[in-house]
């Protein structure tokens, strides 16, 4: 199976919302509501922002937020600060057992 | 608070095997229910599941289909860690390898600060 398709970067100005879409099919993110996104900065270990579609683990600022509209994901940073500079990365769960990844949204803050 | 600490060598030799340990705080291997994984991260292949153990009355491990027939994970209970071997290993293996607790539905948290393994003669 192919990794979900991601764009590779995304901008935006501090204070405004941004997008990030992750692209599958109907046999991961159409078919599961398994999808999870992971910040990820230079030389660190991914940090889990998002779980199940839009759950977000405790700790992470309700600025990420997380929907899913047919074989598509997106991950959605408001007001966003410079702190959230990072790559991102998407990864859904999929038939027999197995994980896709994203090969990554490189999130950019103007 | 989970905390996973992982160590093992850097540099593995073609056709060797690959052997990495993730030492668990604040949480137990054998907690029922809860899945240990190993991840891999290379600038080739992206982000990539090798595969899992977790205790649910008895132990269960499960391999990414493209893993399965080189990579063994295994518990510690005694030394509250999970190992990972990766046999016959060639440069295509050199990435950073990640431990990490969670499931495939319901994503990984927290990860191990990742082991850089370079596959080099």
């Amino acid at each position: 199976q192919s990794a979900l398709t991601q764009p590779p970067s995304a901008s935006g100005s501090p204070g405004q919302s941004v997008t990030i879409s992750c692209t599958g099919t109907s046999s991961d993110v159409g078919g599961y509501n398994s999808v999870s996104w992971y910040q990820q900065n230079p030389g660190k270990a991914p940090k889990l922002m998002i779980y199940e579609v839009s759950k977000r683990p405790s700790g992470v600022p309700d600025r990420f937020s997380g929907s899913k509209s047919g074989n598509t994901a997106s991950l959605t940073v408001s007001g966003l600060q410079a702190e959230d500079e990072a790559d991102y990365y998407c990864s859904s769960y999929a038939d027999s057992m197995n994980l896709l990844f994203g090969a990554g949204t490189k999130l950019t803050v103007l | 608070q989970v905390q996973l600490q992982q160590s093992g060598p850097g540099l593995v030799k073609p056709s060797q095997t690959l052997s990495l340990t993730c030492a668990i705080s604040g949480d137990s291997v054998s907690t029922n229910g809860a899945a240990w994984n190993w991840i891999r991260q290379s600038p080739s292949r992206g982000l990539e599941w090798l595969g899992r153990t977790y205790f649910n009355s008895k132990w269960y491990n499960d391999y990414a289909v493209s893993m399965k027939s080189r990579v063994t994970i295994n518990p510690d209970t005694s030394k509250n860690q999970l190992s990972l071997q990766l046999n016959s290993v060639t440069p295509e293996d050199t990435a950073v390898y990640y431990c990490a607790r969670g499931y495939l539905q319901k994503g990984f948290d927290p990860w191990g600060q990742g082991t850089l393994v370079i596959v080099s003669s």
